[in-house]
């Protein structure tokens, strides 16, 4: 079955720092991976998606995630964090069952310190 | 292009009763599917519509049902309503094609039972 791990439930980082938010997945096949963002009370925006060919792919607002077939892993990274990323993040992997529906990961909880 | 949109965005109801959520795709978006979100079980997956079938289910009992209409417009009802089925319940529109998964979420519907 597929599944999607999120590590780390909540993570506090300086405004300015780096930022890495992991992610597992379990999936038999080849994965559609994404990462969505959740501010309080909102719906989910999309960050960026895997699908195939490179696997460093950009995303909106300074984000990036690197897929790494070996490690079962999609990392989110961006390189300096603003106070307005403070917000909730899902790493997610769509499963192709005839019609496909999304496994998302637990989220983590991003805080950003001044 | 308008977005997904959802309604009511807050409704209060008593246990037993019965209600139905509304989401608007994104215009041409075929897909459309439900997901809940609880503080406690996370984002979890309903069930998927495609031109008017649900293609796709999650695990939840026979009283959450949907339906698609032949505007891609779609309608989730629960009835019987529990104190469990507070949350928030989230419509996503997507082109529906295999090998496009990429979802656009609605702002949600706030459902709380009393």
């Amino acid at each position: 079955a597929q599944s999607v791990t999120q590590p780390d439930i909540h993570i506090t980082v300086s405004e300015g720092a780096s930022l890495e938010l992991r992610c597992n997945y379990s999936y038999g096949a080849t994965p559609y991976l994404f990462w969505y963002v959740q501010s309080p009370g909102q719906g989910l925006q999309l960050l960026l998606k895997y699908f195939s060919g490179d696997t460093l792919v950009q995303g909106i607002k300074g984000f990036e995630a690197e897929f790494k077939r070996s490690q079962s892993s999609f990392n989110l990274r961006k390189p300096s964090v603003h106070w307005s990323d403070a917000a909730e993040y899902f790493c997610a992997v769509a499963a192709d069952t005839g019609g496909f529906k999304t496994i998302f990961g637990a989220g983590t909880r991003l805080f950003v310190k001044a | 292009k308008a977005g997904v949109t959802q309604t009511p965005r807050y409704l209060i109801k008593t246990r037993g009763q019965q209600v139905t959520l509304s989401c608007s795709p994104i215009s041409g978006h075929r897909s459309v599917s439900w997901y809940q979100q609880t503080p406690g079980q996370g984002l979890q997956f309903l069930f998927e519509y495609f031109s008017e079938t649900q293609r796709n289910k999650g695990n939840f009992p026979g009283r959450f049902s949907g339906r698609q209409f032949s505007n891609s417009r779609s309608e989730m009802n629960v009835s019987t309503l529990e104190l469990g089925d507070s949350a928030l319940y989230l419509c996503a529109s997507s082109w529906g094609d295999r090998g496009v998964y990429e979802q656009y979420f609605g702002p949600g519907t706030r459902l709380t039972v009393t």
